[in-house]
């Protein structure tokens, strides 16, 4: 299976409710990414955490870093139609050298 | 200036055309980077270059021939597509990074170039 690993891959709500989607990675990191992506455009970078945090903040949004589980969740709180999006994790997974990883991807809509 | 231009926005080709993609950023970032995203898949990174050089070619065939002409520009020249090549190509940049490489660093991405090969 891949790197990223992304569950849900579809998740629907309402507007106000908060989203949790999750990533799951294989080998040791760096650091963890997560970016959002609106149809069909580029990429837009939300969060950054490194190997070495557990949670970080911004605004809206929560990462937390689970090493031991090589795991990752983002959580998005008071959740706005303008937050339907697909979401994904990227890794620099080292599998020898560095590459650089996309998980799958969860497609959220935000109902309004 | 945050902003990393893509230029086309969308581009048909036969395949027997020769053409280029053009990434542009002003953000003094010195890693570059092209990658290829079928839909509803993650994007796959294609290209790295490093201080104008090209640092990482995930074995992408010789059709896709990327160039750095200086530290602000990236363009992808397309030749002899296929089909199957038809994507969205995205550019991205960041700072270097330090020993651990670009992938420390927090990548700014264009908004691409839907790309489609008959």
């Amino acid at each position: 299976s891949q790197q990223g690993e992304e569950d849900p891959q579809a998740l629907s709500i309402q507007e106000g409710e908060n989203a949790t989607m999750n990533c799951s990675y294989k080998t040791s990191i760096n650091n963890l990414q997560w970016y959002r992506q609106n149809s069909g455009r580029g990429l837009v970078h939300l969060i950054l955490i490194r190997s070495n945090e557990r949670e970080k903040h911004s605004g809206r949004l929560r990462v937390t870093l689970d090493t031991s589980k090589k795991s990752s969740s983002l959580l998005i709180t008071a959740s706005r139609a303008a937050d339907t999006a697909s979401y994904f994790c990227a890794t620099d997974a080292r599998t020898g050298t560095y590459k650089y990883i996309f998980g799958t991807g969860t497609r959220l809509k935000v109902l309004a | 200036d945050t902003e990393v231009t893509q230029t086309p926005k969308h581009l048909v080709m036969g395949m027997t055309n020769k053409k280029s993609l053009k990434c542009e950023q002003h953000m003094g970032h010195r890693a570059m980077y092209w990658y290829k995203q079928k839909a509803k898949k993650p994007p796959e990174l294609m290209f790295v270059y490093s201080y104008e050089k090209l640092s990482i070619n995930e074995s992408v065939p010789s059709r896709f021939s990327p160039e750095c002409p200086n530290s602000s520009l990236l363009n992808l020249h397309l030749h002899a597509l296929q089909p199957e090549d038809s994507a969205l190509y995205l550019c991205a940049s960041s700072h270097p990074g330090l020993a651990g490489g670009p992938y420390q660093e927090t990548q700014y991405f264009g908004p691409g170039t839907r790309l489609l090969v008959l």
